[in-house]
């Protein structure tokens, strides 16, 4: 089975602190993405890499930057993370850059900024 | 851009009744996919269900089962012989055809409630 894990499960941090958030992936996937889950507003896509060094921003990147150095890990980076940050984010991964194929979500990491 | 919409926040059914979730979508693109995603308690995102566009016949896994009406852009889920396992958020998603496309667009979600 496909496994995606996150760092955290929950997570606290302080107005302007700088924000790591990572996810592996255990399935040799191509594709990593950040979503964050907002009630009402469903999951809306943060940042996504399609390969290791190469990404693309989702809908709402302001305020994030991500880093993949390495195939199974994609992290999130909130470089001054602020109290609109406050969220729970999911990572998921998917193999191929087909439009049928499964996207596969970690646990999800909530984050409270205070 | 696309999008999808949820219109029914919270549903609840009863143990073993059947109980439909809405979903509909707008897009230009003649080439998709539409996905159900679950989402338990646990917080563990998983695929219940994905139709493609091209096909007119409806996706079915157990009970699981999609009324898709791609004229009305009308996703429909629905769930049959529900199950205190079946509470959870359920999300319609929504992909492009197009080769390189590789995000989902998401709608908000409907709670689903099952009493026992």
């Amino acid at each position: 089975d496909v496994k995606v894990t996150q760092s955290s499960r929950y997570l606290v941090k302080r107005t302007g602190e700088k924000v790591f958030l990572e996810c592996v992936q255990d399935m040799d996937h191509e594709n990593m993405f950040w979503y964050r889950q907002d009630p009402g507003l469903g999951l809306r896509l943060i940042y996504f890499s399609y390969d290791v060094k190469m990404k693309e921003k989702g809908d709402i990147p302001e305020g994030y930057s991500v880093s993949r150095e390495k195939k199974e890990r994609f992290s999130l980076i909130l470089e001054s993370a602020s109290t609109n940050q406050t969220s729970m984010y999911l990572c998921a991964s998917s193999w191929l850059p087909v439009s049928t194929d499964t996207q596969y979500f970690g646990p999800g990491t909530r984050l409270t900024v205070l | 851009a696309q999008t999808v919409t949820q219109s029914q926040p919270e549903m609840s059914v009863q143990e073993a009744e059947t109980v439909t979730l809405s979903c509909t979508y707008d897009t230009s693109e003649s080439d998709y996919y539409l996905f159900w995603y679950k989402q338990p308690p646990s917080r563990q995102m998983i695929l219940v269900i994905r139709q493609e566009a091209y096909k007119q016949q409806n996706a079915t896994e157990n009970r699981f089962s999609v009324n898709f009406q791609k004229a009305a852009k009308s996703f429909s889920l629905k769930i049959s012989d529900s199950q205190l396992g079946d509470a959870a958020m359920y999300f319609c998603a929504y992909r492009s055809g197009s080769g390189s496309a590789r995000q989902l667009t998401f709608g908000s979600g409907t709670q689903l409630t099952v009493l026992p």
